[in-house]
C-alpha cells in the first residue's frame, strides 16, 4: 500500500497560518476517523499532535487543529512560531488492519 | 513519567537475525497496545508492527510479514520484535511506541522511545 500523500514542504512567517494536507483513499483516510498527526523536530522522536482527525492530546497548543473531508485530512497551524519548525507526518488506519504514514512535510518558519 | 527504552540494535549481515527490546515504565504495560515504527536514514516514518494490550492480537506491515515477530512479556514490562531474514532495506532507526488505547494498530502513538539503530550490511 502506498504512503499517504503530503506536500514535501510548506512555509510561513511567524504569526501566519499554514495548512498541511494528507491525501489517502477510500480504504484508509476516507473510511476511518483514525487519522493522526505527528511533529518531529530534527534529531528527535515524533510527538503526537492530533488524533482521531481533530483531537488534541493534553499539552498540545490549541494553535494546532485537524480536519477531514473525504479522502483528505488536514493539519492547520495558526499563529506560527519558530518552535513549530519540524517535519510533520500524518497516519491513518486502513481497511487491511494496518497503519500507513504520509511521506512527511517539512515546515519552515521564515 | 512514561519511559520507553529500546535496545538490541546493531550491525548485522543480510539474512541475519536480531531481537530488539523495549523496556517500558511509568504506566500499566498490560493495559495498552504497543508498536514498532521505523525510520530509514533521511526518510519518513514507516509502521512495522503492533500488539494488542494482551499480546493476543498482532499486526504487521506487508514489508515485514513472515520475517518479524512482535511479542511482549508483561511480567518484565518489555516489548520485543524478533527480526529474521534481514534485508538491506530494513536498515533504520527502530522506535518503540505506546498506543493510546488497547488495540494497538487502530490507536495513535502517544509516547515514543528514542530509538535503536539497525544496520543491515555486508
Amino acid at each position: 500500500q502506498s504512503a499517504l500523500t503530503q506536500p514535501p514542504s510548506v512555509s510561513g512567517s511567524p504569526g501566519q497560518s499554514v495548512t498541511i494536507s494528507c491525501t489517502g483513499t477510500s480504504s484508509d483516510v476516507g473510511s476511518y476517523n483514525r487519522v493522526s498527526w505527528y511533529q518531529q523536530p530534527p534529531g528527535t522522536a515524533p510527538k503526537l499532535m492530533i488524533y482521531e482527525v481533530s483531537n488534541r492530546p493534553s499539552g498540545v497548543p490549541d494553535r494546532f487543529s485537524g480536519s477531514k473531508s473525504g479522502n483528505t485530512a488536514s493539519l492547520t497551524i495558526s499563529g506560527l512560531q519558530a518552535e513549530d519548525e519540524a517535519d510533520y507526518y500524518c497516519s491513518s488506519y486502513t481497511s487491511s488492519s494496518t497503519l500507513i504514514f504520509g511521506g512527511g512535510t517539512k515546515l519552515t518558519v521564515l | 513519567e512514561v519511559q520507553l527504552l529500546e535496545s538490541g540494535g546493531g550491525l548485522v549481515q543480510p539474512g541475519g537475525s536480531l531481537r530488539l527490546s523495549c523496556a517500558a515504565s511509568g504506566f500499566t504495560f498490560s493495559a495498552y497496545g504497543m508498536s514498532w515504527v521505523r525510520q530509514a536514514p533521511g526518510r519518513g516514518l514507516e509502521w512495522v508492527s503492533s500488539s494488542s494490550s494482551s499480546g493476543a492480537t498482532t499486526y504487521y506491515a506487508d514489508s515485514v510479514k513472515g520475517r518479524f515477530t512482535i511479542s511482549r512479556d508483561i511480567s518484565k514490562n518489555t516489548l520485543y520484535v524478533q527480526m529474521n531474514s534481514l534485508r538491506v532495506e530494513d536498515t533504520a532507526l527502530y522506535y518503540c511506541a505506546k498506543n493510546l488505547g488497547v488495540r494497538g494498530v487502530k490507536d495513535p502513538f502517544d509516547y515514543w522511545g528514542q530509538g535503536t539503530l539497525v544496520t543491515v550490511s555486508s
